[in-house]
């Protein structure tokens, strides 16, 4: 089955600079890649997505790429802000069925 | 718009007791439906997805189980509750294979 590891665990970054999360999945097939956004104790958020017909997707101060051939993809936000503070996920789904394999999670704090 | 519910949002139970968590959707037919644990500090554990009515797939033995008796209510059971069933129990809906979408969530403390 699907296996998406994340890295880093942690980061931390000085306002205004700029994070980047990097993930790896394993089954080729798979075909969408979405990112999450969990504030503590809250549900998690869908931030943005990507699919595998596109290589790179930006909404405003994040943005996403994706390298099928090497089967990662990468979360990346600019000009950070205290508020992007929260645990990350990236996560990648089959053709084949019908659920998203989650990463363990990436704890970003912004220092203002 | 499509709105997911979940109670109770806090519990509280001790080992051996049972349990039933309730999720249900509205504004959408034939959802998605999917129950994922999270552990404190850590991701989510995928439990149980649900592809239509009576349809359920388990993704981690163990003494929980889900029912779908209606098209948009999804139930997670357990007869008997371990120390290590403790955690934030999500529920997520989705359309098909893309966007899932999480509700509020229960935080379940086994003492």
């Amino acid at each position: 089955g699907e296996n998406v590891e994340q890295h880093p665990s942690t980061l931390s970054v000085q306002e205004g600079d700029s994070a980047v999360i990097k993930c790896t999945y394993s089954d080729s097939a798979s075909n969408y890649f979405p990112w999450y956004k969990q504030e503590l104790g809250k549900r998690p958020q869908l931030i943005i997505d990507i699919r595998s017909n596109v290589g790179e997707k930006k909404d405003q101060r994040i943005a996403v790429t994706l390298n099928k051939t090497a089967k990662h993809f990468s979360l990346h936000i600019t000009e950070t802000q205290p508020e992007d503070s929260a645990v990350y996920f990236c996560a990648a789904s089959g053709t084949s069925y019908d659920k998203v394999i989650f990463g363990p999670g990436t704890s970003l704090s912004v220092i203002p | 718009s499509q709105t997911i519910h979940q109670w109770p949002a806090t519990l509280v139970q001790p080992v051996g007791s049972p349990l039933s968590l309730e999720c249900t959707v509205e504004g959408t037919s034939n959802p998605n439906l999917y129950w994922y644990r999270q552990a404190a500090g850590r991701g989510l554990q995928l439990l149980f997805y649900s592809v239509g009515i009576g349809q359920i797939s388990s993704e981690v033995p163990q003494n929980l189980s889900a029912s779908r008796p209606q098209d948009r209510q999804f139930i997670l059971s357990s007869k008997k509750l371990l120390l290590s069933d403790s955690g934030f129990y999500l529920c997520a809906w989705s359309a098909g294979r893309y966007e899932q979408y999480f509700g509020p969530g229960t935080r379940l403390t086994v003492t």
